[in-house]
């Protein structure tokens, strides 16, 4: 049981490029989340997912997107990065069925991105 | 809406020692509050959570923390520390979304 499992780990990309981050996880959860952290601010909410083919924004949306490609899987997407966007991206995931964010969640290891 | 504010950005304690991470929060709806720990590299996991009924809330790795409605606090508590216990920890409260304070990061020495 591997819980919740993101990659890649690292990634360096240049002002403009495009790349997806991949999360998956095995508990058979319903609700997902991508989280990204800067220092000295917690942890924001970019996109969350209720459900298989449900996704919804965040607090920090901007510059991203999102898909539920299944019940297990759930990736993020740069389209054009921008420095940024420079930070470490969790992504989460919780039993409720209706992204409710008061269920514990579990989380990622963690993308670190530097975008230069 | 919710706020959090932990008030100490970092705190060096020695092993052994007591230690408290201290948490406020305001929110304008009932609300839930949890204890998230960070370890080196790693996501986060729960340390504990409080929802509804006893105050005084016990999780794992032997911290606790006491629900203070009145002063609207949350602190974490543990009585004797261990170097292991060296990782950020971040409050968070669940009224209408989940907000997360902006870490401790505890510093254990021995």
């Amino acid at each position: 049981n591997a819980g919740v499992t993101q990659t890649p780990k690292f990634q360096v990309l240049k002002t403009g490029q495009s790349m997806t981050l991949q999360c998956a996880q095995d508990m058979n959860h319903n609700s997902m989340y991508w989280y990204r952290q800067d220092p000295g601010m917690g942890l924001r909410l970019i996109y969350y997912s209720a459900s298989e083919g449900t996704t919804d924004k965040g607090e920090v949306p901007n510059g991203y997107n999102v898909s539920r490609l299944n019940k297990r899987e759930f990736s993020l997407r740069l389209e054009s990065a921008a420095p940024s966007q420079t930070s470490v991206y969790f992504c989460a995931s919780s039993s409720g069925t209706s992204g409710d964010q008061g269920d514990e969640q579990y989380f990622g290891p963690g993308t670190r991105l530097t975008v230069t | 809406a919710q706020s959090v504010t932990q008030l100490d950005s970092q705190v060096p304690v020695f092993e052994e020692a007591p230690v408290e991470l201290r948490c406020n929060y305001s929110s304008s709806v009932s609300v839930y509050l949890f204890w998230y720990v960070q370890y080196p590299n790693q996501g986060l996991q729960l340390l504990l959570k409080y929802l509804s009924g006893s105050t005084l809330v016990k999780g794992i790795n032997g911290f606790e923390a006491e629900f203070n409605k009145s002063q609207t606090s949350f602190h974490l508590r543990k009585p004797s520390v261990h170097i292991s216990d060296t990782a950020e920890y971040f409050c968070a409260v669940y009224g209408n979304k989940l907000v997360f304070g902006a870490g401790t990061i505890l510093r254990v020495k021995s």
